[in-house]
């Protein structure tokens, strides 16, 4: 079974100062891999994904992520954070599908609350 | 594009009664739709994928004759919690993806997910 590991709870950093957001997940073959942000008591929202091809991938606003399969980690990044960055991060993943190409349903992990600090 | 709306948004519902909630692609046709669920402050549990036209695969641990999944239209997943218990409070969110092979650039890896059902059983 696929598993995620979002290092670090919670992560606090300083507006304008680098975000790093960690990502690892446990597979054999490499996955499909995602992040998602989530603001209180709203839905999941789609950062970025990586499916195949370039191994860094940017985002919507300001995110981008490196698929590294030696380390098998994904982590999240953002050069300079915004107070409206504020928010839970999830890092998911799902296998390459069974028909082909699909992706099954998502293994996410435990979210990252990102702090930011004025 | 790829819309995805839930119904309704906040849901009470006293212990013992079922509680139905919609997920609708609005923009597109989704064959294949998700169900997950999110306990305060921890993360999204997948606990289905509902099949248009078939029957849903539910998750290990997840009780399909309490939680009946119900995909009979191309934009339609309808999940309902039958004799809800407050352990079953939670938040659900539906995802949606587009159909295998289809629209250029959109692929069918992507799951686009709607605004969430804040269930509360007292």
């Amino acid at each position: 079974a696929q598993s995620v590991t979002q290092l670090g709870s919670h992560v606090s950093v300083s507006e304008g100062a680098l975000v790093l957001l960690r990502c690892n997940y446990s597979s054999s073959v490499p996955p499909y891999l995602f992040w998602y942000v989530q603001y209180p008591n709203q839905g999941l929202q789609l950062l970025l994904k990586y499916t195949t091809g370039a191994t860094l991938v940017k985002g919507i606003n300001g995110f981008e992520a490196e698929f590294k399969k030696s380390e098998t980690s994904f982590h999240l990044t953002k050069p300079s954070a915004h107070m409206s960055d504020a928010a839970e991060y999830f890092c998911a993943v799902s296998d390459r599908g069974s028909q082909g190409g699909g992706a099954d349903g998502l293994t996410f992990g435990k979210g990252t609350h990102l702090i930011i600090q004025p | 594009g790829a819309v995805v709306s839930q119904h309704p948004s906040r849901v009470i519902c006293k212990s013992g009664t079922s509680v139905k909630i919609e997920c609708r692609s609005l923009d597109f046709q989704a064959t294949t739709m998700f169900w997950y669920r999110q306990f305060p402050k921890q993360s999204l549990m997948l606990m289905a994928t509902s099949n248009e036209g078939s029957k849903a695969t539910y998750e290990q641990g997840v009780e399909k004759d309490k939680f009946l999944i119900n995909h009979a239209s191309l934009t339609l997943s309808t999940l309902t919690v039958t004799s809800a218990h407050p352990e079953d409070s939670s938040f659900y969110i539906c995802s949606a993806r587009f159909p295998l092979g289809s629209v250029v650039g959109r692929g069918s890896y992507e799951q686009y997910f709607g605004p969430g059902t804040r269930l509360t059983v007292t």
